[in-house]
């Protein structure tokens, strides 16, 4: 799996839009990127995933660029909630060995 | 709530010692995955199990290890324990074999060895 870089924390109003980048600039064709967070100890949490197209869903809106060399994860009205460390995980969609490789993410932190 | 279930929440055990933790899956699942996450190691992927049957392993130590039984819950074994192994355990499930399913967690098993 391709190797991602986040910078280590980012913070950003509460009702802001909060933009986490993402860098994979040695990504493959079949890789997705992949985006969970952990919130303080509990159990990761998938939020996105995408291939090249901009995805949206309920939680958050993923942006990859054409090259697709980076990506940017957009939670468009954070709240307190979303305190967390946000991972950003490339993998392959083939292949049975289906594991997550978990970088240390960067630290989101939401202020009121 | 991910539907995924571990237990127990908490374990406080003594060097030496051998535990096991227990995980069930979200209803369906095929896939089960174990993590470790440590404060100097992060988040490590340590097995996968398909309907039974070993798929992949990652930096699982050769004290660990692991089965998923027919009705698909996974136990994963730690045995020789020591200091370096408190972390967190995470089981993880997913719906089927490929990579492009998304995994869910379960709330974690807290392993604290004294």
């Amino acid at each position: 799996d391709a190797k991602t870089t986040q910078p280590p924390s980012m913070d950003c109003a509460e009702g802001r839009a909060a933009n986490l980048p993402c860098n994979h600039s040695t990504i493959s064709g079949n890789e997705y990127v992949y985006w969970y967070r952990q919130i303080h100890s509990q159990g990761p949490q998938y939020i996105i995933h995408g291939l090249k197209n901009n995805e949206t869903n309920e939680m958050a809106s993923l942006i990859i660029t054409e090259d697709r060399k980076s990506s940017t994860l957009i939670l468009p009205h954070a709240t307190l909630r979303d305190t967390a460390v946000y991972y950003c995980i490339v993998r392959a969609l083939t292949g049975a060995n289906s594991k997550l490789t978990f970088g240390k993410g960067i630290t989101l932190s939401v202020r009121p | 709530d991910s539907g995924v279930t571990q237990t127990p929440k908490h374990l406080i055990t003594a060097t030496g010692q051998r535990v096991t933790l227990r995980c069930s899956p979200r209803s369906g699942d095929l896939s089960v995955y174990w993590y470790q996450q440590s404060l100097d190691q992060g988040l490590q992927f340590l097995i996968h199990y398909y309907n039974g049957e070993e798929r992949a392993k990652g930096n699982i130590l050769e004290r660990f290890s692991a089965q998923q039984f027919p009705d698909l819950h996974s136990e994963l074994n730690l045995s020789s324990l020591e200091l370096g192994d408190s972390a967190l355990y995470f089981c993880a499930s997913s719906a089927a074999l490929l990579a492009n399913n998304e995994q869910f967690f379960g709330p974690g098993t807290r392993l604290t060895v004294l």
